[in-house]
């Protein structure tokens, strides 16, 4: 089954302790993003990446940082969380737009990782 | 930066009956996807319906479609026979068709309430 995978699923943590989130994906896709989403302020992109070794900023790339080693992995971390890192965090990845076929325009997300930073 | 707007920040509707939720976006370019998303309490995003901005005809699938006014930047989704599993909350998305683009850019959001 074609899918994006997330883990921690769930996660409680404290001030500063570092943090990885998980997240891989079956389908070859080169495009891979995390998201952030808060109430009001729908998603807003982190950190994406075009491909092995290629990685760049979103929209809100503060306190986080990412790597591309394979292709079908893009963990983000947190080096130190802080409360306002609070939020529902999303994966998700995509072909590369030179890919002939409609699923090209098709981003498929990961179930989502609710972390809780006290 | 491309901002998508979402006026309605809750919407109802009676069940079997039709509603509209509305969706504007500013732009530069004249190549680009929009895309409707739904969240149900399960969080998942699902990708309901899109729509390529060099296609005049409004996009449908079953009971959902969009009308697209790309001079007006508006990007309506109409649900029609309206379902309790309906009932979730609507993202609008907007992707660059440039090569590279891969930032989808969302909307506030629009609450839908599906009245049994």
């Amino acid at each position: 089954e074609a899918q994006v995978t997330q883990n921690p699923r769930y996660l409680i943590t404290v001030t500063g302790k570092k943090l990885t989130v998980t997240c891989s994906q079956n389908m070859n896709h080169e495009y891979m993003s995390w998201y952030r989403q808060d109430p009001g302020l729908g998603l807003r992109q982190i950190y994406y990446s075009m491909n092995v070794e290629v990685t760049d900023k979103g929209d809100v790339p503060e306190g986080y940082k990412v790597s591309r080693k394979e292709k079908r992995n893009f963990p983000l971390i947190l080096e130190s969380p802080s409360p306002n890192q609070t939020s529902l965090y999303f994966c998700a990845s995509r072909f590369s737009s030179i890919n002939p076929g409609p699923w090209a325009y098709e981003q498929y997300f990961g179930p989502g990782t609710r972390l809780t930073v006290t | 930066a491309q901002t998508v707007t979402q006026s309605q920040p809750e919407m109802s509707v009676q069940e079997a009956e039709t509603v509209t939720l509305s969706c504007t976006y500013d732009t530069s370019e004249s190549d680009y996807y929009l895309f409707w998303y739904k969240q149900p309490p399960s969080r998942q995003m699902i990708l309901v319906i899109r729509q390529e901005a060099y296609k005049q005809q409004n996009a449908t699938e079953n009971r959902f479609s969009v009308n697209f006014q790309k001079a007006a930047k508006s990007f309506s989704l109409k649900i029609s026979d309206s379902q309790l599993g309906d009932a979730a909350m609507y993202f609008c998305a907007y992707r660059s068709a440039s090569e590279g683009a891969n930032n989808l850019f969302f909307g506030t959001g629009t609450r839908l309430t599906v009245i049994p």
